[in-house]
């Protein structure tokens, strides 16, 4: 059936170096896709979405990357601080959900001093 | 002014009580959403608002479960007979259009904080 999962649940990087955070997504018709960061006892936050006639798009120190031929779908974070510390769920929409978002497992981010 | 506001931040319940869960979106947002996330998991959609009427409810899990919005702003999420396996945090969030349908670039949902729901 239609699912949005990670590759990895658990990333951790040192600090000043870049972070890439992957999702594989299964439903062809996904048209629209997030990337929320949520901090501990906090609600998901928007960081930057992507719209499936574009492959790539940049936002303040972070990218993603769409690539629809094998249905992946990345975040890159660019100098990674101890503030990008979270947990990160990419999430997606299809047109013929309507608005409903689909979001994956989530990967946690530790950042190493 | 201020962001999606949920109380109570906290719900401690015993099993087969009645919980209510209120959602204040943000100001203007004409579409209102619900999400349960469970530990360890993404937020599942339960049901959307687009005004007063819930335009998609196919994510309630059965009919304990229920959701009103009758002046196309606060929300109440009902649940009755709680059970165990209800708990978890359920995740509010609005934004100023359902784009998508309409061809506009992003359907920014904006979040609450959540209120973590506990059936003892």
């Amino acid at each position: 059936g239609e699912s949005v999962g990670l590759h990895l649940p658990t990333l951790s990087v040192q600090e000043g170096d870049n972070s890439i955070i992957n999702c594989a997504y299964s439903n062809s018709a996904s048209d629209y896709f997030i990337w929320y960061k949520q901090e501990s006892g906090k609600g998901p936050q928007f960081i930057i979405d992507i719209r499936s006639n574009m492959d790539k798009r940049q936002g303040q120190r972070v990218t993603v990357l769409l690539n629809k031929t094998v249905k992946h779908l990345s975040l890159q974070i660019a100098a990674t601080q101890p503030g990008d510390s979270a947990v990160y769920f990419c999430a997606e929409n299809a047109l013929n959900r309507d608005d409903k978002i689909i979001f994956g497992k989530g990967t946690r981010l530790h950042i190493l001093p | 002014g201020a962001g999606v506001s949920q109380t109570p931040s906290n719900k401690v319940t015993e099993k087969g009580k009645y919980v209510e869960l209120r959602c204040d979106p943000i100001s203007g947002h004409t579409a209102l959403y619900w999400y349960r996330q469970s530990l360890g998991q993404g937020p599942e959609f339960l049901i959307y608002f687009q005004g007063t009427g819930a335009a998609d409810d196919s994510g309630l899990p059965n009919d304990r479960f229920f959701a009103v919005r009758p002046e196309g702003s606060v929300s109440t999420l009902k649940i009755q007979r709680t059970e165990r396996g209800d708990s978890a945090v359920y995740l509010c969030a609005s934004s100023l259009v359902i784009g998508l349908l309409a061809g506009l670039l992003t359907n920014e949902q904006f979040f609450g904080p959540g209120t973590r729901l506990t059936v003892l």
